[in-house]
C-alpha cells in the first residue's frame, strides 16, 4: 500500500546537537513534500513544503529538508535545536497517484532537553 | 487573514452518544479536509470536498460518520452513535487549489468518548 513512513518515534537530545528525522514515501510519480510541526496544544504548523526546483528547501527557524528522488525520502534536518524545538514533526505527501490528496507520517516526538 | 476556524475546541460524550464538529474555512478556498488524528498517530483523511461536492470519502466509516459542506462554505462533521475508539483530535484543513499545494489547519477539536 501507499504510504509515508518516518522512521523514529522519538528522539530525545540536547540542545546545541544536530537533528535528523527520516521521511520515506512509496508513491511514484510527482508528489509534492511537506514537513509540519505540531507545538504542545497548539494545531499543525507547516515548516516547509517541496514542489519542484531545488531539492534543497529551507523553511522556517532553521530547519531544511532533502528531497532524494531516487530514495524516495525527503528528511528534515537543522544544525541546532534549541528547547523550543520540542515538538511533534509529521512529514505529509500529495502525490496524484493517490487522487492528491494530503497523506502524513505516523510523526516523531521530539523532545530537546536543555 | 483569518485561519480555519473549529469548534468546539473540546468535548466529552458518552458511548452511543452523538456529536457534530464545525469548520469554517479559509475565505476563497475551495477544498476542505476533516482529518482524525489519533493518539501518537498521525492525521488520516476522513473526507475531502470540493466546494460543496465530496472528492474523496473513502476512510470515511459511513456507518456512523457523516459530513457535509453546505453552500461550499461551512462544514459540519457528525459521529452517531460515538464508539469509544473515535476519541482523537478531528482536524480540519483548508487549501486554495484541489491539489493541495497550500493547507491550513485549523486548532482541532479533541474529542473524549467515555
Amino acid at each position: 500500500a501507499q504510504s509515508v513512513s518516518q522512521h523514529n518515534h522519538h528522539v530525545i537530545l540536547s540542545e546545541a546537537a544536530s537533528l535528523e528525522l527520516g521521511c520515506n514515501y512509496s508513491y511514484g510519480g510527482t508528489v509534492n513534500l511537506f514537513w509540519y510541526v505540531q507545538y504542545p496544544g497548539q494545531h499543525l504548523q507547516l515548516l516547509l513544503k517541496y514542489f519542484s526546483g531545488d531539492p534543497l528547501v529551507k523553511g522556517i527557524k532553521g530547519f531544511e529538508a532533502e528531497f532524494i528522488k531516487s530514495k524516495f525520502s525527503f528528511n528534515l534536518r537543522k544544525p541546532s535545536v534549541q528547547w523550543s524545538d520540542t515538538a511533534e514533526y509529521f512529514c505529509a505527501v500529495n502525490a496524484r497517484a493517490a487522487g492528491n490528496k494530503l497523506t502524513f507520517g505516523g510523526g516523531t516526538r521530539v523532545l530537546v532537553k536543555p | 487573514e483569518a485561519g480555519v476556524a473549529q469548534s468546539p475546541r473540546y468535548k466529552i460524550i458518552e458511548k452511543r452518544q452523538s456529536v457534530a464538529f464545525w469548520c469554517n474555512p479559509i475565505s476563497g478556498h475551495a477544498t476542505l479536509y476533516w482529518y482524525q488524528q489519533i493518539l501518537g498517530q498521525g492525521p488520516k483523511l476522513l473526507i475531502q470536498f470540493q466546494n460543496n461536492g465530496v472528492v474523496d470519502d473513502s476512510q470515511l466509516p459511513k456507518d456512523r460518520f457523516s459530513a457535509e459542506r453546505l453552500k461550499g462554505v461551512d462544514s459540519t462533521l457528525k459521529i452517531q452513535p460515538a464508539k469509544l475508539e473515535d476519541s482523537a483530535v478531528y482536524l480540519c484543513a483548508s487549501s486554495f487549489l484541489r491539489q493541495g499545494h497550500g493547507y491550513t489547519f485549523g486548532s482541532g477539536t479533541r474529542l473524549t468518548v467515555v
